[in-house]
């Protein structure tokens, strides 16, 4: 199976923050990866797609990048609903579409 | 628009089984898979498996195999997803979702299982 890892597990900033949070995939996952946000006590909402697309609806602020093993989504100026927890997601191949273990943005 | 319905929470005792639905609305059901996914408190998210809801093709997690089944009624537009021999751990929400990757989820079921 894929291994997804994402740094940090907690992350603390301020409204207006530039955020970045990384994950790494333990073999090359080509643009197969997905972010996606998480709210207390709702699901997760898709964020990106083909590690850099954006979802329709999702604001101009969140973006992602890279190809291979690593990739990041960047908040480019953290606004109060944006806190929340964010998980990555490969879905390359019929390998298990294994989640992030997860970050977790907190007011600082 | 697309929204993804499930049933209610559950309350089960080990070894039991649990079947959750989800109903879909506002697009053509079998035109997408359906995904099921859990996580359990405090925990990140676990795929357990899909089915293509146009051909009832499944694929199941392998931590899952044995213990889970995926169904879909097309006329109804619903997904079912049935766990068996239930444990402790399997105390979690229980999601479904629409396609790879995920664009819509539904709200999300409790199962607690507990003796």
């Amino acid at each position: 199976d894929i291994q997804m890892t994402q740094s940090p597990s907690t992350l603390s900033a301020s409204v207006g923050d530039r955020v970045t949070i990384t994950c790494r995939a333990s073999q090359s996952i080509s643009s197969w990866l997905a972010w996606y946000q998480q709210k207390p006590g709702k699901a997760p909402q898709l964020l990106i797609f083909k590690a850099s697309s954006l979802e329709s609806g999702v604001p101009s602020r969140f973006s992602g990048s890279g190809s291979g093993t690593e990739f990041t989504l960047t908040i480019s100026s953290l606004q109060p609903d944006d806190f929340a927890s964010y998980y990555c997601q490969q879905y390359y191949s019929y390998s298990p579409w294994m989640f992030g273990q997860g970050t977790r943005v907190e007011i600082k | 628009q697309v929204q993804l319905v499930q049933s209610g929470a559950e309350v089960k005792k080990p070894g039991a089984s649990v079947k959750v639905s989800c109903k879909a609305s506002g697009y053509s059901f079998t035109t997408y898979a359906i995904q099921w996914v859990r996580q359990a408190p405090g925990q990140s998210l676990e795929w357990l498996g899909w089915i293509d809801a146009g051909n009832g093709n499944t694929r199941y997690s392998q931590n899952f195999q044995g213990r889970l089944t995926i169904t879909t009624d097309t006329s109804a537009t619903t997904a079912y997803m049935d766990l068996s021999s239930l444990r402790s751990e399997d105390t979690a929400i229980y999601f479904c979702a629409r396609k790879i990757p995920f664009d819509s989820w539904g709200q999300g079921t409790l199962v607690t299982v507990s003796s």
